[in-house]
């Protein structure tokens, strides 16, 4: 079942923050979050496993809520850089042998 | 290390043709998923090969097929091709240490 991702879309200014938040009708194992720019692949972001600490690097983090089966990616100070769509790709069991289930995305737009 | 290759970039078909899209992951990894990606609706699991076989399969119609090969390399085939076919294809392969997706940039097909 496909994750619930929110807000759909938000717009920053340089410098703001934003949490996007991607949640599950079922129990998951690891949360995915992956950054998409208009025209290219998307590109891996961090993982987060049942069990394990909050990741991060630089000024984007996430947390991973497993009882409630929620994950938030954190975005602080935002750059220009940050501009576009974040998906979270979820899943069940343990990483070799589910696949990733994507919500539909968050379109993150920072301005000057 | 060669990214995620994925042949044709572009193709424009007619409704009932079919189509065969190719994806060579990169070396080393043995997991290769699809996935469908149209506005709105983020990326859509279509299906998941490992060492040739396939593991898991999304919820898509029998029309959508794959196999993988001895080298990894991977191909999809979609047979009478309808509109709602249209989309952005995109191939991932999987790292197994550390479950990371990389993907390719897809192939857009575009049915007419």
């Amino acid at each position: 079942q496909q994750p619930v991702q929110s807000p759909q879309a938000v717009i920053l200014r340089e410098g703001e923050d934003a949490v996007i938040n991607c949640s599950s009708s079922k129990a998951l194992y690891s949360v995915h979050w992956y950054r998409q720019k208009h025209g290219e692949a998307p590109i891996f972001l961090m993982i987060l496993l049942k069990g394990g600490e909050q990741k991060g690097h630089d000024k984007i983090s996430a947390s991973f809520n497993e009882k409630k089966q929620q994950s938030s990616l954190y975005l602080t100070a935002s750059q220009l850089s940050y501009s576009g769509t974040y998906f979270c790709g979820t899943g069940q069991f343990t990483s070799g042998n589910t696949p990733l289930v994507f919500g539909k995305g968050t379109r993150l737009s920072v301005i000057a | 290390k060669a990214g995620v290759t994925q042949t044709p970039r572009y193709l424009i078909k007619t409704r009932g043709q079919q189509v065969t899209l190719s994806c060579s992951p990169i070396s080393g990894h043995r997991s290769v998923s699809w996935y469908q990606q149209t506005p709105g609706q983020g990326l859509q699991f279509l299906f998941e090969y490992f060492s040739e076989t396939q593991r898991n399969k999304g919820n898509f119609p029998g029309r959508f097929s794959g196999r993988q090969f001895s080298n990894s390399r991977s191909e999809m085939n979609v047979s009478t091709l309808e509109l709602g076919d249209s989309a952005l294809y995109l191939c991932a392969s999987r790292d197994g240490g550390t479950g990371e997706l990389f993907f390719g940039e897809g192939s857009r097909l575009t049915v007419l």
